[in-house]
């Protein structure tokens, strides 16, 4: 089965600390896609990244980064120098497999409270 | 401009009466689908429909329906809501080839109230 786990539900930080979201995810397909999205407080969801299960680069884009380990079936999101903008809730994503499904998995993700 | 547009946007109703969500993309995208998303449990999937007349179960269909008569129009159909219906609904459409894998544009939501 698949299934997409962020255990962190809740997160506070002080503008300009550094914090990472963490995403494990179970799948028994040997190619799929992960991906994260934002959800600011006005409710819309912004797509952040994809990365598909080849690509095991690191991605930097300004003071996001992404580290996807198959290894470890992780695809944490760190943010640098957090600010109040970053206040959001965070979901990670999984899918869809190659299996046939045409399903994407959401976590439940984390909430992002970034203090000023 | 490229969008998914659902509406209404906000509804308060009441059990049993029936209700259609719309939700319409301009992008000519393929795939489209439904969530809802709840405290807790995140988004979860209800119906997706790979192209017109091509639709499937998600995670979560119990209580709703669909249809995908026109590629750009995928309305969430709940014929006799419930309170456990109450939710925040998204619609969203994908690009690419039916099998094609890219991301997921979201529409902007439907706070749903059944009382």
């Amino acid at each position: 089965a698949q299934k997409v786990t962020q255990a962190q539900t809740e997160i506070s930080v002080v503008e300009k600390e550094d914090v990472t979201l963490d995403c494990v995810y179970e799948t028994r397909d040997t190619t799929y896609y992960l991906f994260w999205y934002k959800q600011p407080p006005s409710g819309e969801l912004v797509f952040l990244i994809r990365r598909n299960s080849f690509d095991e680069q690191n991605e930097i884009s300004g003071r996001y980064s992404w580290n996807f380990q198959k290894s470890t079936s992780s695809f944490n999101f760190t943010i640098t120098a957090s600010q109040v903008v970053d206040s959001a809730v965070y979901f990670c994503a999984l899918g869809p497999s190659t299996s046939g499904t045409y399903k994407y998995i959401f976590g439940t993700g984390t909430r992002l409270k970034v203090l000023a | 401009e490229a969008q998914v547009t659902q509406n209404p946007r906000y509804l308060i109703t009441v059990t049993g009466k029936k209700l259609t969500v719309t939700c319409s993309q301009n992008m000519n995208h393929e795939y489209m689908s439904w969530y809802r998303q709840d405290p807790g449990l995140g988004l979860r999937q209800i119906y997706y429909s790979m192209n017109v007349e091509v639709t499937d179960k998600g995670d979560v269909p119990e209580g709703y329906k669909v249809s995908r008569k026109e590629k750009r129009n995928f309305p969430l159909i709940l014929e006799s809501p419930s309170p456990n219906q109450t939710s925040l609904y998204f619609c969203a459409s994908k690009g690419g080839t039916s099998g094609g894998i890219g991301e997921l544009f979201f529409g902007e939501g439907s706070r749903l109230t059944v009382l």
